[in-house]
């Protein structure tokens, strides 16, 4: 069965303190790999999609890399509003198998 | 505002009672699917459709639940006889299936979803 793990759990940082959410996979025949951001009581907002290794996609403080077994959103200066959980998921073909979800807190 | 949008936001109802939760998709998308969310959970598949064809059922879709999407536009999701473990966020999302290069893209915009809370 497709699985996807993210880590960590939980993360807090401090404004300005990068850091890298991890994001593993076990699929055969990818087709793609998602990236969402969640805020609390709200639906999941898309960020990103990656279809192979190698690729990379940006979006202000955010990018994205994919390798044949995980992908990584490496989070640069973040700030406050950046605070939310982020949701990684992949396609089994059509419906996405989420993972669990970083909510992260980046403290002022 | 032409994104997901999903009535009612919240619901409350008492064990025993039927729920019924609409969903208006983007409305050039094709393809409309609805999940579950439990706290600290992502989004768990329960069922999808092209147009107005429901193409898969996830085996967390019991008998009491039931899906439908009438002439490939809107679709609602009906609880009956609910329970105290189907509280939950039900969430709603939609894509345009489409093909270039070989690959196939199918990003899902999602709905605020709907919070359900049987008491």
């Amino acid at each position: 069965e497709d699985q996807v793990t993210q880590s960590p759990e939980a993360l807090r940082l401090q404004e300005g303190e990068s850091s890298s959410l991890n994001c593993s996979y076990t699929v055969s025949g990818l087709r793609g790999l998602f990236w969402y951001r969640q805020d609390p009581g709200k639906g999941p907002e898309f960020l990103f999609t990656l279809y192979s290794a190698g690729e990379e996609k940006e979006k202000e403080r955010l990018k994205a890399t994919l390798t044949k077994k995980e992908s990584f959103l490496h989070i640069t200066a973040p700030k406050p509003e950046d605070s939310a959980t982020y949701l990684c998921a992949v396609p089994f073909p059509y419906a996405l198998n989420f993972g669990k979800g970083t909510s992260l807190l980046v403290t002022p | 505002d032409t994104g997901v949008s999903q009535d009612p936001r919240h619901k409350i109802t008492k064990r025993g009672q039927n729920v019924t939760f609409r969903c208006d998709p983007i409305s050039e998308h094709n393809r409309l699917y609805w999940y579950r969310q439990t706290l600290g959970q992502g989004p768990e598949f329960l069922t999808y459709f092209q147009n107005e064809a429901q193409l898969e059922k996830s085996r967390l879709l019991s008998d009491r639940f039931s899906a439908e999407r009438p002439k490939g536009s809107f679709s609602t999701l009906e609880i009956q006889r609910t329970e105290q473990g189907d509280s939950a966020m039900y969430l709603c999302a939609s894509s345009l299936s489409q093909t270039s290069g070989g690959l196939s893209y199918n990003e899902q915009f999602f709905g605020p979803g709907t919070r359900l809370t049987v008491l």
